[in-house]
C-alpha cells in the first residue's frame, strides 16, 4: 500500500500567520494517463472530512482561496495563507492513484 | 441539496453482525458510486471499498475482505455496509462518502460502532 508521510503532525499558527503543510509518498502517485489523483481533505473536531483541494492544486467547491496545493510525484504542500480560526482541526492528504486509497497521518491545526 | 443520512450508533457483541445504513436524497443514487471509510477516533482514515449503485459493482481494500460487505437498495437510495464477526478492533466511527467524477464530494456524518461485552 501507498505510505503517505505527512509533516509536522500538528502546527500551531496564530490568525493571519501563512502555514504549510507537507505530504510524502512512497511512490509516484502520477498515474499512465498523466493524472495525479492526490486530495486534501480538513476534518473539524467532530464532524466529517471536508474536501479543500483535489488533483493536486484544483480548490473544492465553496472552499476560500486562502487555501492552495502545489507538488508532483510523491512531494506535495498544503499552504493555508492566513489562516482564520475555523481552520482548525486536522488536516489529511489522501491518494487515489494505487489501490487501495490510503490516507496520511493527519496534520492537527491549532490556533494561538 | 445533497444529503448522506447515516443510521445510528450501535453498541454490540464481540462475534456478531451489525448492518449500517447510509440514506441519500439530493442526486441519481443509481448511478453513482458509494464509498465507506473508517476511523477509529483520534487516529487516521482507512478505505474499506467502494461499491457502484449502478449495478452493485464492488472493490475493496483487501484489509476489510472478509470483514466488510457492501450493498445497495436503488429503490430506496440507500447504501448499506455489512460488518461480520466483529471484534473491539472493529470498533470505530464509520463514513459513506460519494464519489463525484474526480473526488468524494459529499460525506456522512458518521456512524459510531462500539464492539464490547
Amino acid at each position: 500500500d501507498v505510505v503517505l508521510t505527512q509533516t509536522p503532525s500538528t502546527l500551531s499558527a496564530t490568525i493571519g500567520q501563512s502555514v504549510s503543510i507537507s505530504c510524502r509518498s512512497s511512490q509516484s502517485l502520477l498515474d499512465s494517463a498523466g493524472n495525479t489523483y492526490l486530495y486534501w481533505y480538513l476534518q473539524r473536531p467532530g464532524q466529517s472530512p471536508q474536501l479543500l483541494i483535489y488533483l493536486v492544486s484544483n480548490l473544492g467547491s465553496g472552499v476560500p482561496n486562502r487555501f492552495s496545493g502545489s507538488g508532483s510525484g510523491t512531494d506535495f504542500t498544503l499552504k493555508i495563507s492566513g489562516v482564520e480560526a475555523e481552520d482548525l482541526g486536522v488536516y489529511y492528504c489522501m491518494q487515489a492513484t494505487h489501490a487501495p486509497l490510503t490516507f496520511g497521518s493527519g496534520t492537527k491545526l491549532e490556533i494561538k | 441539496q445533497v444529503k448522506l443520512q447515516q443510521s445510528g450508533a450501535e453498541l454490540v457483541k464481540p462475534g456478531a453482525s451489525v448492518k449500517l445504513s447510509c440514506k441519500t436524497s439530493g442526486y441519481t443514487f443509481s448511478t453513482s458510486y458509494m464509498s465507506w471509510f473508517k476511523q477509529i477516533p483520534g487516529q487516521s482514515i482507512e478505505w474499506i471499498g467502494m461499491i457502484y449503485a449502478g449495478d452493485g459493482g464492488t472493490g475493496y481494500n483487501q484489509k476489510f475482505k472478509g470483514k466488510a460487505t457492501l450493498t445497495v437498495d436503488t429503490s430506496s437510495s440507500t447504501a448499506y455496509m455489512d460488518l461480520s464477526s466483529l471484534t473491539t478492533e472493529d470498533s470505530a466511527v464509520y463514513f459513506c462518502a460519494r464519489w463525484e467524477l474526480w473526488y468524494f464530494d459529499f460525506w456522512g456524518p458518521g456512524t459510531m460502532v462500539t464492539v464490547s461485552s
